[in-house]
């Protein structure tokens, strides 16, 4: 387990409204990770963050941001969501304690529908 | 080109038996190799990270192939609870970003 959780598990939004995932660790990891994925796609790097206040775009960032405020909290925000958001949300971290600095550990998943 | 391309399977073998996924990945500066485990509608779990000289843990032995740039997972004595996809990833030599193949689907049956 490494204490890794990801809130809502589900969520059920209409085209065109603002949309926040959270994810929280409990590890002091330095860096957190957003993924999506999608059948026939695998999992994607949507952006990721190597400190508080310090994040970068992964591979299909448009449409998404993120922020960072604490080491503990890692927010996923679709301005303005669409049908093609459907997917599954994974968190991810890395980069503490005796665990290989490379090795990510996941969050459970949000499973979110835009209708 | 995919960077890190895996047989989708799924492949289906008995209880008991030996069976081997290969992966193979297209960026030769690729520094490190993980094999993750993910069961259906869960997220994916690390399943062991693979070695220069090849590693083993149980049943399962995973080994690494620079000059051909391909990577192994061998399970022996499958268990019904082997099933599950089974994920490539290999991180590049460009910091902490990993890469995931698509994954190989594995059914072990009775």
């Amino acid at each position: 387990d490494a204490g890794i959780t990801q809130s809502p598990r589900h969520k059920v939004t209409e085209t065109g409204t603002p949309v926040t995932l959270r994810c929280h660790q409990t590890e002091n990891h330095r860096y957190m990770y957003w993924y999506r994925q999608d059948p026939g796609h695998g999992l994607r790097l949507i952006h990721y963050s190597y400190g508080v206040k310090d994040t970068d775009k992964g591979e299909v960032s448009d449409g998404y941001s993120v922020s960072r405020s604490k080491t503990e909290d890692f927010l996923l925000t679709l301005e303005s969501a669409t049908s093609s958001q459907t997917s599954v949300y994974f968190c991810a971290i890395s980069g503490q304690g005796q665990r290989s600095s490379y090795e990510q550990y996941f969050g459970p998943g949000t499973r979110l529908t835009v209708t | 080109r995919k960077e890190v391309e895996q047989d989708p399977g799924p492949f289906n073998v008995p209880e008991g038996a030996t069976v081997a996924f290969n992966c193979t990945y297209s960026n030769s500066a690729s520094q490190s190799f993980f094999w993750y485990r993910q069961d259906c509608r869960k997220e994916p779990k690390l399943l062991m990270s693979v070695y220069s000289s090849g590693n083993e843990d149980g049943r399962f032995t995973a080994q690494l192939n620079r000059a051909s740039q391909y990577i192994s997972l061998l399970i022996r004595d499958s268990k019904l609870s082997d099933s599950a996809t089974y994920l490539c990833v290999v991180r590049d030599n460009a910091g902490n970003m990993l890469t995931f193949g698509g994954g190989t689907r594995l059914m072990v049956k009775p």
